[in-house]
Parts: C-alpha cells; sequence; structure tokens
C-alpha cells in the first residue's frame, strides 16, 4: 500500500459525458501528479500539482483539466468523453518533486463507451 | 521535446536466465528512475541514480546510470517468477525549469515475462 488513494477503482460511461476522478496524497506529500496509461502509449503525464499551484504541464487535453484543493487532494476532470479516453488513469505524490521518487496510487480505470 | 526510449519493448526468459533492459533519453538527466508495474499493479519505485556513472545494486538488480546522464540500465541476475512485470525508466530533464519542472518523463517500458 502506498498510502496514496483513488476512487473510483472503475468507471463507466459514454462519450461526451463528464467524469471527475480524485485523487487523495500520501499524508504530507505537496506534490501531486497525474498520468494516463494505455496500452499503446504507455505512461504519459498529464499535470503536476504542488501545495494548490500547478507546477508543470505534459500532453494534457484541453478536454481534462485538474486542480488540488487546500487539504491537498486532487482532482481530474474529464469531459466531451470520447472512446480513446478509455485508459488507466494513475495519480501520483512525492514529498520532493521530480528529485524524488514518486507513489503511485491503484489507479481508475476509465472505460468510455 | 524530452524522449525516452526502452529497449527492448519485451523479453522472454526461461527462470534463472539474466535480463537487462535499457534506458536512453534523448536529453541529459538530472536523475534517472527506475519503477515495476506488476501485472494488475501500479509502478512501485526502485530507485534513484543521480551521479554520472553511479552503479548501485539490490540484491539480484544492479541499475547503472551513463557517463554523460543521458542513459541506463537495469540487470536482473537468475530470474524468477516474482520478477515479471513491466520495468519502466523515468528521468526529469537536467535544470528543468518553470512549466516543466515537475515533468517525469517516462520510457515505454520493457514486458518482462519469465517462464518456470
Amino acid at each position: 500500500d502506498s498510502g496514496v488513494t483513488q476512487t473510483p477503482k472503475h468507471l463507466i460511461t459514454a462519450t461526451g459525458q463528464r467524469v471527475t476522478l480524485r485523487c487523495s496524497p500520501r499524508s504530507g506529500d505537496l506534490s501531486v501528479y497525474w498520468y494516463q496509461q494505455s496500452l499503446d502509449q504507455g505512461l504519459q503525464f498529464l499535470i503536476q500539482y504542488y501545495n494548490g499551484e500547478e507546477r508543470a504541464k505534459g500532453n494534457i487535453l484541453e478536454r481534462f483539466s485538474a486542480q488540488q484543493f487546500p487539504d491537498l487532494h486532487s482532482e481530474l476532470n474529464l469531459s466531451s468523453l470520447e472512446l480513446g479516453d478509455s485508459a488507466l488513469y494513475f495519480c501520483a505524490s512525492s514529498s520532493r518533486g521530480p528529485r524524488g521518487e514518486q507513489f503511485f496510487g491503484p489507479g481508475t480505470r476509465l472505460t468510455v463507451l | 521535446g524530452q524522449q525516452v526510449m526502452q529497449i527492448p519493448q519485451y523479453q522472454h526468459v526461461q527462470e534463472g536466465e539474466d535480463f537487462t533492459t535499457y534506458c536512453n533519453s534523448s536529453t541529459t538527466l538530472s536523475n534517472i528512475q527506475w519503477y515495476k508495474q506488476r501485472p494488475g499493479g501500479h509502478p512501485v519505485f526502485l530507485i534513484q541514480l543521480v551521479k554520472s556513472g553511479e552503479v548501485k545494486k539490490q540484491k539480484r538488480l544492479t541499475f547503472q546510470f551513463g557517463e554523460a546522464k543521458k542513459n541506463s540500465s537495469l540487470h536482473i541476475t537468475a530470474t524468477q517468477t516474482t520478477d515479471v512485470g513491466t520495468y519502466f525508466c523515468a528521468g526529469p530533464p537536467l535544470g528543468a525549469g518553470g512549466t516543466s519542472y515537475g515533468k517525469l518523463t517516462f520510457g515505454q517500458g520493457t514486458i518482462l515475462t519469465v517462464h518456470p
């Protein structure tokens, strides 16, 4: 158990819908990262937040947005969903930014039908 | 942008054989991290290398960071069925700042299968 929690574990929805994925980092970790993992794309970095502020952005689509709240939990919002958005979405947290190890949550498996 | 490539993409070995995966970055890295993801699981941190030419060992696993800090390797001696999974390397570019500060670029991983 990494100490990072993600909900829900599974999510099945239809194209065009909007969903919210939630992540709670390890106690004390200020950095939260979101990744997308699909079969043919590997682990793709989406976005990082540090203590409530956006710090780094990867190839995150404009239909996707995220935020980190004062209690440090984070939410990833995916809207106007397409079939290609079906993937595993991981949240990770760290205490030292990119110079330290990241602890991954169990992931949310999103299926868009 | 920064690219991290790993080879091979797949590796099938008999239990007891050795295994090596190689990682190459298009840019100099601040550090290299290795993660293992078991089937159906999430990535788990294995190790971080920071210094040029650094070599670290964890039991049967040996990790190396290249002199130019652009490549790395993971070698497993005498594989066991518990070694099954996908091995990822990842690293932030050296001197990353601004909107790239937190960006950890992952290789596409090497999927290791061990036949008993």
